[in-house]
């Protein structure tokens, strides 16, 4: 069964350093996206991508992150400065035009 | 209005009672209304969903319920077991007004042997 892959499972930084998060969606999907949980809390809308570029992003998703895909099956999430409160499961998904997400694993990221 | 409020935020059955799990939304343009399980450590996997034409769908143990006219929607498990023991998030989805999707704020269910 297809799946949506990331690396890395696991990133621990320092803060003010730069973190790419890295994501394989399903092969036939168009649509990617990043989400983040932390803690014990909800899962967090922060970018959805489309014909390569951004379609919709939230106020989380601030000068200080990014996206990019960067050839035909990675998609990138790019913190540029890390903050503490930036220490979350990061979550990409695909889909097809349904809005049937699938999700991967996770990347947790821990900043210190 | 882009909100999905869903309760209860804890729910601790027998095993093979019914849980049930409610979620409501405001925005009538969501026409799309998936739910999804997460393990711990894991990333939601979605188990069922349904569209605003249709008041019911079962797929298995897990029956989605819709009132269209009251904009709320609930999940029900059908004699749960002890593997069903996760974090369960409704969420809302409109094609054609945005391009995300809005979960609600998960229900740990425990169910107990």
């Amino acid at each position: 069964e297809p799946e949506v892959t990331q690396t890395p499972s696991h990133q621990v930084t320092q803060m003010g350093q730069e973190v790419i998060l890295r994501c394989v969606p399903i092969s036939n999907h168009l649509y990617f996206y990043w989400y983040r949980q932390i803690l014990g809390q909800k899962v967090e809308f922060l970018v959805s991508f489309y014909n390569n570029e951004i379609s919709e992003k939230s106020e989380i998703f601030d000068d200080q992150f990014s996206v990019e895909r960067p050839d035909g099956s990675n998609f990138t999430l790019k913190i540029r400065s890390t903050k503490l409160e930036d220490s979350a499961m990061y979550f990409c998904a695909s889909s097809v035009e349904t809005g049937e997400l699938f999700f991967g694993e996770g990347s947790r990221l821990t900043v210190l | 209005q882009q909100q999905v409020k869903q309760s209860p935020q804890s729910l601790i059955v027998q095993k093979g009672g019914i849980p049930i799990i409610n979620c409501a939304y405001e925005n009538t343009a969501f026409d799309y209304f998936p739910w999804y399980q997460q393990f711990p450590g894991k990333g939601p996997a979605l188990l069922i969903a349904i569209r605003p034409d249709v008041s019911e769908k079962k797929e298995g143990r897990f029956t989605i319920s819709f009132n269209k006219s009251a904009k709320q929607f609930s999940l029900h498990i059908m004699d749960s077991q002890p593997g069903d023991s996760a974090t369960y998030f409704c969420a809302a989805y409109s094609r054609g007004a945005t391009n995300k999707l809005i979960f609600g704020t998960g229900t740990l269910l425990a169910v107990q042997p």
